[in-house]
């Protein structure tokens, strides 16, 4: 199984503040690498699949690169919309989930 | 528009079989390259893969749990289901069905999601 691991666990940002929030692989999983969005009481909401394509209707400040095993989702301005757990998610080999990371109000 | 519902019983008892019913809309999962599976989420935790089905009928499930995973779907009815065995206080989590698909002849995420359901496991 891959194994996914998120850091940090939790990154307290100031609106308007770039976040940048790092995903690694225990094996490589090329670019088939995903980002979602949770908020509380809402189910995952998908923003970034093949490592670095926005899903439909994700606005551009959210931007996702990397290949292999590391990888990177960075939200260049964050709004207060932005505050909530990221996950990170292979889909190369079956699906497996990161941990995630809690983007909180500094 | 593509929507997914979970339902299922909110409350089971350790041993017990769990199976739960995903209801979809705006897809067919008989057309080619189209998938849904099952995702869940304990209190507080991440999100952990457990089964997912394809359009032919291709089924997959997370190794740790196989054993005791049966997903099945019924085109007819736009519905997944998914049974899962011996149930443990351990297992008591949110569950999420979710859209997916094959893309360039290769496993894809999970685009939609569901709105979940809790699922608690007590005697």
């Amino acid at each position: 199984e891959i194994v996914m691991t998120q850091s940090p666990a939790t990154l307290s940002v100031s609106p308007g503040e770039r976040a940048t929030l790092s995903c690694r692989a225990s094996q490589s999983v090329s670019s088939n690498l995903a980002w979602y969005q949770q908020k509380p009481g809402q189910a995952p909401r998908l923003l970034i699949y093949g490592a670095s394509t926005r899903a439909t209707g994700i606005p551009a400040r959210f931007s996702g690169s990397g290949s292999g095993t590391e990888f990177t989702l960075t939200i260049s301005s964050l709004q207060s919309e932005d505050f909530a757990v990221y996950y990170c998610q292979q889909y190369n080999n079956w699906w497996t989930f990161g941990q995630g990371t809690k983007v909180e109000i500094k | 528009q593509i929507t997914l519902k979970e339902s299922g019983p909110t409350l089971v008892k350790p041993t017990q079989t769990l199976t739960l019913t995903c209801t979809f809309s705006g897809f067919s999962l008989s057309t080619s390259g189209v998938g849904v599976g099952w995702i869940r989420q304990p209190p507080g935790k991440a999100l952990e893969w457990l089964a997912l089905i394809y359009w032919d009928d291709d089924k997959r499930y997370s190794p740790s749990l196989k054993s005791r995973l049966t997903i099945t779907k019924d085109t007819s009815k736009n519905q997944v289901v998914l049974t899962m065995t011996n149930m443990d206080p351990v297992d008591t989590a949110t569950y999420y069905c979710a859209h997916s698909r094959i893309s360039v002849g290769a496993t894809f995420a999970f685009d939609i999601w569901g709105q979940g359901t809790m699922v608690t496991v007590s005697s």
